[in-house]
């Protein structure tokens, strides 16, 4: 079963610092997506990505986080000077139609920043 | 923007019973619900979806129905195990922008 990988499981990094998170989603696949989930409370989406330009980004994606896709295969998440509220499970995930299925979630990095 | 309620927040059952999970949607244009299970330490995982223009859709053990008039929809999971135990969260879905409720955590209990 094709996976989508998230590099680091973990990440501490201090307040003010800058974090890159990584995700290898499934190769044949076209929309990347990223999403955060503090702790015990719900999923919220970040952004999306298709066609290496954001098409949808959410409220709680402002100007300290961005995405880019370097390669044919990463998509990463980069949060410029990370506060304490930052802590979170980051979970990338992909899809390979637009909204026709549902989407293969990586297994996260949790981001603890202290 | 879309906004997702679902409940219960927990849900307890004894193995074999039943247990329905509700979620309401506030956008119409919305058009793909689909249900994700995340055990502990791990990524939400797509257990069973349905589209706009479906009302039911059950596959084994799990069915999702939709009510796009009232915009609801519902998982039913019956004979309930405790494999079944996890957080369950709804998401409603329109072109490329996924939202989900804020889950329901079901025990199982042998």
């Amino acid at each position: 079963e094709p996976e989508v990988t998230q590099t680091p499981s973990h990440q501490v990094t201090q307040m003010g610092q800058e974090v890159i998170l990584r995700c290898v989603p499934i190769s044949n696949h076209l929309y990347f997506y990223w999403y955060r989930q503090i702790l015990g409370q719900k999923v919220e989406f970040l952004v999306s990505f298709y066609n290496n330009e954001i098409s949808e980004k959410s409220e709680i994606f402002d100007d300290q986080f961005s995405v880019e896709r370097p390669d044919g295969s990463n998509f990463t998440l980069k949060i410029r000077s990370t506060k304490l509220e930052d802590s979170a499970m980051y979970f990338c995930a992909s899809s390979e139609l637009q909204g026709a299925r549902g989407y293969t979630f990586g297994s996260g990095t949790r981001l603890t920043v202290v | 923007g879309e906004n997702v309620e679902q409940h219960p927040s927990t849900l307890s059952v004894q193995e074999g019973d039943s247990a329905v999970i509700k979620c309401t949607y506030s956008d119409s244009a919305s058009n793909y619900f689909p249900w994700y299970k995340q055990e502990l330490g791990k990524g939400p995982q797509l257990i069973i979806d349905i589209r706009s223009n479906v009302g039911e859709k059950k596959d084994q053990r799990i069915a999702v129905t939709l009510n796009k008039t009232a915009k609801h929809f519902s998982l039913h999971i019956t004979e309930t195990q405790p494999e079944d135990s996890a957080v369950y969260f709804c998401a409603a879905n329109k072109v490329d922008d996924m939202r989900f409720g804020a889950g329901t955590r079901l025990t199982v209990k042998p």
